[in-house]
C-alpha cells in the first residue's frame, strides 16, 4: 500500500458526460501527479500540482482540467468524454516537486466510455 | 518530443535465471532515470532513481546502472523468481518536473 488513494476504483459512463477523478496523496507529500494509461500507449503525463499551484503540464486535453485543494487532494475532471478516453489513470505524489523523488502511485481508476 | 525506449518488451525466463533489460533515454538536459515494478492488477511502485553517470544502485537481487553520456540504463535481475514476474518500467525526467515513462519490459518468470 503506497498510501495515495484514489476514488472511485471504476467508473463506467457514456459519451459527452463529465466525471470527477479524486487522488489523496501520501500523508506529509505536497506534489501529485496524473498519468494516463490506455490499451495502446505507456503512460502518460498529464499534470503536475504542487501545494496547490499547477507546476507541469504534459499532454492533457483541453477537456480536461484538475486542481489540488488546500487539504492537498487533488481532482481530475474529465468532459465531453469520447470513447477514446476510456483508460486506467493514476494519481502519483512525491515529497518534493522535482524529478529527484521517486512517485508513490495509488491503485488508479479505471474510466469506461460506453 | 522525448523518446523513451525499453527493450525487449518482453521476456520469459525460468526460474533461477539472471537477466536484464535495457532502457534508452535522450542524453541533452539529462535530470534523473526511474526504474518502477509494475504486477499486475497492481501500481507502479519505485524501484530505482538515478542521477549520475556511472550510478549503480541495488536493492536485492535487483540492481541498475546507468550511462547519461549516452542515453542508457540496464536493470539486472539475478537468480529470477516467479514473484519477479511484472512489467518493469523505466522513465526519464530532463529537466523538468515531468517523467517521459518507455513502455515497459514484461518480465515472465516460469517457475
Amino acid at each position: 500500500d503506497s498510501g495515495v488513494t484514489q476514488t472511485p476504483k471504476h467508473l463506467i459512463t457514456a459519451t459527452g458526460q463529465r466525471v470527477t477523478l479524486r487522488c489523496s496523496p501520501r500523508s506529509g507529500d505536497l506534489s501529485v501527479y496524473w498519468y494516463q494509461q490506455s490499451l495502446d500507449q505507456g503512460l502518460q503525463f498529464l499534470i503536475q500540482y504542487y501545494n496547490g499551484e499547477e507546476r507541469a503540464k504534459g499532454n492533457i486535453l483541453e477537456r480536461f482540467s484538475a486542481q489540488q485543494f488546500p487539504d492537498l487532494h487533488s481532482e481530475l475532471n474529465l468532459s465531453s468524454l469520447e470513447l477514446g478516453d476510456s483508460a486506467l489513470y493514476f494519481c502519483a505524489s512525491s515529497s518534493l516537486a522535482g524529478g529527484l523523488n521517486e512517485q508513490f502511485f495509488g491503485p488508479g481508476t479505471r474510466l469506461t466510455v460506453l | 518530443i522525448l523518446n523513451v525506449e525499453q527493450s525487449p518488451q518482453s521476456l520469459h525466463v525460468q526460474e533461477g535465471d539472471s537477466t536484464n533489460f535495457t532502457c534508452s533515454f535522450p542524453s541533452s538536459n539529462f535530470y534523473a532515470l526511474h526504474w518502477y515494478r509494475w504486477e499486475t492488477a497492481k501500481s507502479p511502485e519505485a524501484l530505482f532513481v538515478m542521477t549520475l553517470n556511472g550510478d549503480e544502485k541495488k536493492k536485492g537481487r535487483i540492481s541498475a546502472t546507468l550511462n547519461t553520456k549516452e542515453g542508457y540504463s540496464y536493470l539486472y535481475i539475478k537468480g529470477s523468481q516467479p514473484e519477479d514476474s511484472a512489467t518493469y518500467l523505466c522513465a526519464s525526467n530532463n529537466a523538468g518536473n515531468m517523467l517521459t515513462f518507455g513502455g515497459g519490459t514484461r518480465l515472465m518468470v516460469k517457475p
